[in-house]
């Protein structure tokens, strides 16, 4: 069965660093997302991407963060300038197109910790 | 405003016994979908069942089932025959109408005693 996969699993960073988080969504899929989830608390969504260019962010998606999508696979979160605070699980989600579509399938996420 | 409500933090069930997860959403988009994810320790997140707000019946999804009162803005799922692999947190989401953002409740711890 097709999965989204995520790397690395686990990536420690010093404060102030750029880290980029990488997701190979699933084939056939044409939106994508982003979300982050604190440790113990509930998942925030960050951006969606469809079409080569972002449909939403939330307001956590400031001027530090951005995505890519450089090849037709790969899906990127850029942090630029890493915060205690980034320190979370980030989880890449696709679907496929149309309104009526169901669930999202989640990558295994990424943990990241800023020291 | 908050989307999606989940008011029970942590629930307990005896094994082979029925549960109930609540959520209640707020929307004012006519079409909507709302689902439900579980996430164990280890940290993914499996997606259990989908209604779309337009769905007249309830979706069922193996042991898992959501009732889903429009009126009411809720959401809640059921689990049937809880089993020891049940144990994990639970989050209700809910995707809006352009399907661009899905926003997820704080979630619900579940433990399944033996």
């Amino acid at each position: 069965e097709p999965e989204v996969t995520q790397t690395p699993s686990h990536q420690v960073t010093q404060m102030g660093q750029e880290v980029i988080l990488r997701c190979v969504p699933i084939s056939n899929h044409l939106y994508f997302y982003w979300y982050r989830q604190i440790l113990g608390q509930k998942v925030e969504f960050l951006v969606s991407f469809y079409n080569n260019e972002i449909s939403e962010k939330s307001e956590i998606f400031d001027d530090q963060f951005s995505v890519e999508r450089p090849d037709g696979s790969n899906f990127t979160l850029k942090i630029r300038s890493t915060k205690l605070e980034d320190s979370a699980m980030y989880f890449c989600a696709s679907r496929q197109p149309g309104q009526g579509a169901g669930e999202q399938y989640f990558g295994p996420g990424t943990r990241l910790t800023v020291t | 405003a908050q989307k999606i409500t989940q008011t029970q933090p942590g629930m307990f069930v005896q094994e082979k016994e029925a549960v109930t997860l609540d959520c209640t959403y707020d929307t004012s988009d006519p079409s909507y979908g709302l689902f439900w994810y579980k996430q164990p320790s280890s940290g993914e997140m499996i997606f259990l069942i989908y209604q779309g707000s337009y769905d007249q019946q309830n979706a069922t999804e193996g042991r898992y089932s959501l009732n889903f009162q429009k009126a009411r803005k809720s959401a809640n799922l059921v689990i049937s025959a809880s089993q020891l692999g049940d144990s994990a947190m639970y989050f209700c989401a809910m995707r809006d109408q352009a399907g661009n953002q899905f926003y997820f409740g704080t979630g619900t711890s579940l433990t399944v005693i033996p």
